[in-house]
């Protein structure tokens, strides 16, 4: 049984280019959940969708970042333009309304130089 | 808001050697709480959980209750192995049904064998 996929899982890009992170979360989920990992910070929720509708994106931390969930099985967070400050490991996971387990995807680790 | 604090990392010990992780919440109401852990090169997965007060959670012979009069939820092994080596995060459900976590700052676990 497939669990959430994410591509790539290396990103290496240059500041100012647009990167796009891809998220499948497992076939039933309902809900699906953006966080970023960093030294610094930690792990912080960016936005979760519900049903593919955006619930809280309160974590979004400006406008340079956007997510999307056109259909049940595909998500992608958006940077553009990338900075150097936006370099960490974002994780997608996937759970359902009725249980409170998360499953997190292996990662894509962003390097913006 | 809510919040959750983890005694700081990183933690070393020798193996079999008996371990604590401290986890302590700030929440209205009576959230969920999980203990997730990160093994490297790798997302979150759930470890265990409890969703009411006195509730204990138990996996792989980790530990931790649910202890409200303290706020508590710390974590306890009797006996570590290298392979327990990996990040640890406390994390919170709120009572009020909203889907999204809110993680600790995670400590980071290194057995020596």
């Amino acid at each position: 049984d497939a669990g959430v996929i994410q591509s790539p899982r290396h990103e290496v890009t240059e500041m100012g280019q647009e990167v796009t992170l891809r998220c499948k979360p497992i076939s039933g989920h309902n809900s699906l959940f953006w966080y970023r990992q960093t030294m610094m910070r930690g792990l912080e929720l960016l936005i979760y969708f519900n049903n593919n509708v955006p619930i809280d994106d309160s974590g979004m931390p400006e406008d340079r970042f956007s997510a999307k969930m056109p259909n049940a099985s595909f998500s992608t967070l958006k940077i553009q333009p990338s900075e150097p400050r936006d370099s960490a490991v974002y994780f997608c996971a996937s759970s359902t309304s009725e249980s409170y387990e998360q499953y997190f995807g292996p990662g894509t680790r962003l390097t913006v130089t | 808001g809510d919040s959750v604090t983890q005694m700081e990392g990183p933690v070393t010990l020798s193996e079999e050697a008996f371990l604590t992780i401290n986890c302590t919440y700030t929440a209205t109401g009576y959230p969920s709480l999980f203990w997730y852990v990160q093994y490297p090169g790798e997302g979150l997965q759930l470890l265990l959980k409890a969703t009411k007060a006195d509730d204990k959670g138990s996996n792989k012979g980790f530990e931790a209750t649910y202890r409200k009069e303290t706020t508590s939820f710390h974590l306890e092994k009797g006996s570590v192995q290298v392979s327990d080596s990996a990040v640890y995060f406390c994390a919170l459900r709120d009572f009020q049904g909203a889907q999204k976590l809110v993680f600790g700052q995670g400590t980071r676990l290194t057995i020596n064998p």
